[in-house]
């Protein structure tokens, strides 16, 4: 059964970089049709998307987010890494990791399944 | 961007009513590409439907979703007592990939 789970640091200074790792286990990150992507979600707000990548090293980016956001992939780990950088209490959330399902070579799907989630918190 | 807004913000039923939540695009959304995901407390989305009206494996078949173009419906046949939690609806016809603002269905 696929598993996700998100770990790193759960405070982080304002200016400095979040960085965060998804490890999958039950199936190998090494496969086509399939993204892998960082959500977030504030606390008791709503939820956006971050960015994803492919285990070939493509990513896809929000836009809203692209100027601060890295997505990495090690696939002798089987784990994929995020970091945001010049964060402010704005990129305070949890963050979750998820599959994204992968349509054509430039348009992703859905998320399934997803990591339990991480909270990080952005102050000094 | 194409932004999702979904109605109502808080629902209140009872167990073995029915509920009608609503998803809103701002632009159509070719093929219905469209997904609903479940949010208990504490606990990450959960993937119901996608492509609009398709349920995802082990979804119980109270669920369904329907609509196109812009607008979206899903329905809850007869609530159970773990249906009640935050329901948010998803485009991904287009990057950015978003969501809407979520339903929260409560027990009356």
């Amino acid at each position: 059964q696929l598993q996700l789970q998100e770990s790193g640091p759960g405070l982080v200074k304002p200016s400095e970089t979040l960085s965060l790792t998804c490890s999958v286990s039950g199936a190998s990150i090494n496969i086509n049709n399939y993204y892998w992507g960082w959500i977030r979600q504030p606390p008791g707000k709503g939820l956006e998307w971050v960015g994803s990548i492919y285990y070939s090293g493509n990513t896809y980016y929000n836009p809203s987010l692209k100027s601060r956001v890295t997505i990495s992939v090690d696939t002798s780990k089987n784990q994929f890494s995020l970091k945001l950088s010049s964060v402010t209490a704005a990129d305070t959330a949890v963050y979750y990791c998820a599959r994204h399902g992968r349509r054509s070579s430039t348009s992703l799907n859905w998320f399934d399944p997803w990591g339990q989630g991480t909270l990080v918190t952005v102050s000094s | 961007e194409i932004v999702l807004t979904q109605s109502p913000g808080t629902l209140s039923l009872s167990p073995g009513e029915r509920a009608t939540l609503s998803c809103r695009a701002s632009q159509s959304v070719s093929s219905s590409y469209l997904a609903w995901y479940q949010q208990k407390p504490g606990q990450a989305p959960r993937l119901l439907i996608y492509g609009a009206s398709s349920r995802s494996t082990g979804i119980p078949d109270r669920f369904s979703g329907s609509g196109s173009g812009t607008d979206f419906t899903l329905t809850i046949s007869r609530l159970e007592p773990e249906d009640f939690a935050v329901y948010f609806c998803q485009q991904y016809d287009s990057s950015p990939y978003t969501f809407g603002q979520g339903t929260k269905l409560e027990i009356k």
